[in-house]
């Protein structure tokens, strides 16, 4: 099985910079998926990491770190749209595990 | 181009009936998935197919639960009987072979199981 480890809440303020922070455990590793979900809708994939490192994408960055079974999302110049909650999931033979989420508020 | 498509949105039954979900996936997509969403929580695998295989299935509650995907497109998921921990989204997922884990998730099923 894996264990995904990602805070329950986070608040920030629209243009601010918020790091969300995921730690796994995995019996077997072949990626590292971030997913946003809109209250009320189904995820959408954001990024992903298969090496360690920085991957950046726009506002969005993600990062990887293998050895430490730890990955980070973050968000840059927040947006009130990026309301959401952030679903880190580990995969397993490309089979993903998704983790609770953390749910960001971002306010004016 | 088409998204996934689920159906039907919103059920509501009473505990030990029956229901079904339909999910019809991106065109070309070989891959599909099924994933049961608790509020609170991120989403479970229950199953997973490619074309008309299932690839995994070890999370599925296989003494209430059944899905089949039979000419390797749309699949169907099944609850018989139904509990009321069985009340949540499901979500149905598709992915090209060549991008495993890059899933386009459907709207959902919300089931209230009463």
């Amino acid at each position: 099985g894996q264990n995904i480890d990602q805070p329950t809440e986070m608040t920030a303020t629209e243009g601010a910079i918020v790091q969300i922070n995921c730690t796994y455990q995995t019996s077997g590793f072949n990626g590292l998926f971030w997913y946003q979900q809109h209250a009320g809708e189904a995820p959408t994939f954001l990024s992903y990491n298969v090496l360690d490192g920085l991957e950046e994408k726009g506002r969005f960055s993600s990062f990887l770190s293998r050895s430490k079974g730890y990955s980070y999302l973050l968000l840059k110049e927040l947006q009130m749209k990026d309301s959401a909650s952030y679903l880190c999931a580990p995969s397993n033979d490309y089979k993903l595990s998704f983790g609770a989420g953390t749910t960001v508020t971002v306010r004016a | 181009e088409a998204g996934v498509a689920q159906s039907p949105r919103y059920k509501i039954i009473e505990k030990r009936q029956s229901v079904a979900f339909w999910c019809n996936p991106i065109s070309g997509h070989a891959t599909l998935y099924w994933y049961q969403q608790i509020l609170g929580q991120g989403p479970k695998l229950l199953i997973q197919f490619q074309n008309n295989g299932v690839v995994d299935d070890s999370q599925l509650p296989k003494d209430r639960f059944s899905a089949e995907r039979l000419k390797g497109v749309d699949s169907t998921l099944k609850i018989q009987p139904a509990k009321l921990e069985d009340s949540a989204v499901y979500l149905c997922a598709s992915s090209l072979v060549r991008a495993p884990g890059e899933l386009f998730f459907g709207e959902g099923s919300r089931l209230t199981v009463l």
